[in-house]
């Protein structure tokens, strides 16, 4: 079954330091996305990045980049130069599905990342 | 602007009542989801539907149902058959490989 674990719950990270959120990946699919979610405590979700499967350069955002590992099925958020407004819970997800055409998308777990002044 | 709405923002539910949570998106998606978030918990699919009057379960799907009479809108009804309502439900939309689009959610508490 399709699958996304991301392994740490909490993170703390210094003002102004890069941070890295881990998440793994299980799917049987070719052809998948893979997305990073931000939610803050008014529950909201903001969309962050995004990466292919079949895209062969990490994806950028400004301050997100995505190391995408595909041997690996890992798919790592790093957050560079932290500001306090990114304490918030940061959620990675794929959307599978794409082969058969049902798309559904499944999340992680989470990790709750704080940033210290 | 375009976006998704939910309604009510928060909600409050008897013990064996049903109630039905409200989304509507105008980005005109064909895709919609509901989601399941319990404190602390990542995101759990209770229903999706790709197209007009068609649904599917997704992982966690006992004791709520759905409807998708309209391209716009995808009601939640959590019945009194679901034990343990109380959650913060998220609403999705997506269209072809976007990525999902969510409203603000509603809060439902058992009281």
């Amino acid at each position: 079954a399709q699958k996304i674990t991301q392994t740490q719950p909490g993170m703390f990270v210094q003002e102004k330091e890069a941070v890295t959120l881990d998440c793994t990946y299980d799917t049987s699919d070719q052809s998948y996305g893979l997305f990073w979610y931000k939610q803050p405590s008014s529950g909201e979700m903001i969309f962050l990045i995004y990466q292919g499967s079949y895209d062969e350069q990490n994806a950028t955002e400004g301050r997100y980049s995505l190391n995408f590992q595909k041997a690996r099925k890992s798919a790592n958020l790093v957050i560079s130069a932290s500001q306090l407004g990114d304490s918030a819970m940061y959620f990675c997800a794929m959307r599978e599905g794409l082969t058969s055409g049902t798309y559904k998308y499944i999340f992680g777990t989470g990790t709750r990342l704080k940033v210290l002044a | 602007d375009g976006g998704i709405t939910q309604s009510p923002k928060y909600l409050f539910r008897k013990e064996g009542q049903n109630v039905t949570l409200s989304c509507e998106q105008n980005l005109n998606h064909d895709a919609m989801y509901w989601y399941r978030q319990d404190p602390g918990q990542g995101l759990r699919l209770i229903y999706y539907s790709q197209i007009v009057n068609d649904f599917q379960k997704g992982d966690i799907a006992e004791g709520y149902s759905v409807s998708r009479e309209k391209k716009e809108s995808f009601p939640l009804t959590v019945t009194s058959a679901q034990k343990n309502p109380t959650a913060f439900y998220l609403c999705a939309s997506s269209q072809g490989h976007s990525e999902a689009f969510f409203g603000q959610g509603t809060r439902l508490t058992v009281v």
